[in-house]
């Protein structure tokens, strides 16, 4: 079964300072990957997903993620943090069309003036 | 297009009454997931349907939790008695074959008092 894990329930950065949130997935065969971000009473909206070819995939509003097998990872990135960044953010796997996603207990970030 | 749309937003109610909860997918989306979203336990999945089918019900619960979709436009979850620790945001969301991605509705809030 997959599962995912998302490191750090709660981060804080500055204003314009780098944003990385951190995802990291447990499959036994080559997964699918994806970021949601829910902001305060809305429901989840995809930011970005992996499924097949680059590893590097780019998201809405800035954000960024490198699928790296050997690491089993799929960290979130984005150069420079905004106001309107914060939100909740989380990591999803799933392995094939026919099946829900699995999702992390989500990154909740916070965005410092 | 629209996007799925749920009823009601929010939901005020005493303990023991019945609540239903109202879900329309995206049209020609053929997959539909209830989750629950809590602080304690973040975001549960409850049951999904592929085809109008339930596929997976072992996230409900309890008995006094029933899902049910009679047609590919329409899914209800029914809580009957309700009880304070069912107080969540419960979100409905549909998913395309052949695409992997889950598209999330706005959620119902939920308060049982």
């Amino acid at each position: 079964a997959q599962s995912v894990t998302q490191l750090g329930s709660h981060v804080s950065v500055s204003e314009g300072a780098l944003v990385l949130l951190r995802c990291n997935y447990s499959s036994s065969v080559p997964p699918y990957l994806f970021w949601y971000v829910q902001y305060p009473n809305q429901g989840l909206q995809l930011l970005l997903k992996y499924t097949t070819g680059a590893t590097l995939v780019k998201g809405i509003n800035g954000f960024e993620a490198e699928f790296k097998k050997s690491e089993t990872s799929f960290h979130l990135t984005k150069p420079s943090a905004h106001m309107s960044d914060a939100a909740e953010y989380f990591c999803a796997v799933t392995l094939s069309g026919n099946t829900p996603l699995v999702f992390g207990k989500g990154t909740r970030l916070s965005v410092i003036a | 297009d629209a996007g799925v749309i749920q009823s009601p937003r929010h939901e005020v109610t005493e303990m023991g009454q019945e609540v239903t909860l109202r879900c329309k997918p995206i049209s020609g989306h053929n997959s539909l997931f209830w989750y629950r979203q809590t602080m304690m336990r973040g975001l549960e999945l409850l049951i999904y349907f592929n085809n109008n089918v339930p596929i997976d019900d072992s996230g409900m619960p309890e008995d006094r939790f029933s899902a049910k979709m009679p047609n590919a436009s329409f899914s209800t979850l029914k809580i009957q008695p309700s009880e304070p620790r069912d107080s969540a945001v419960y979100f409905c969301a549909s998913r395309k074959t052949g695409k992997w991605e889950q598209y999330f509705g706005p959620g119902t809030r939920l308060t049982v008092t």
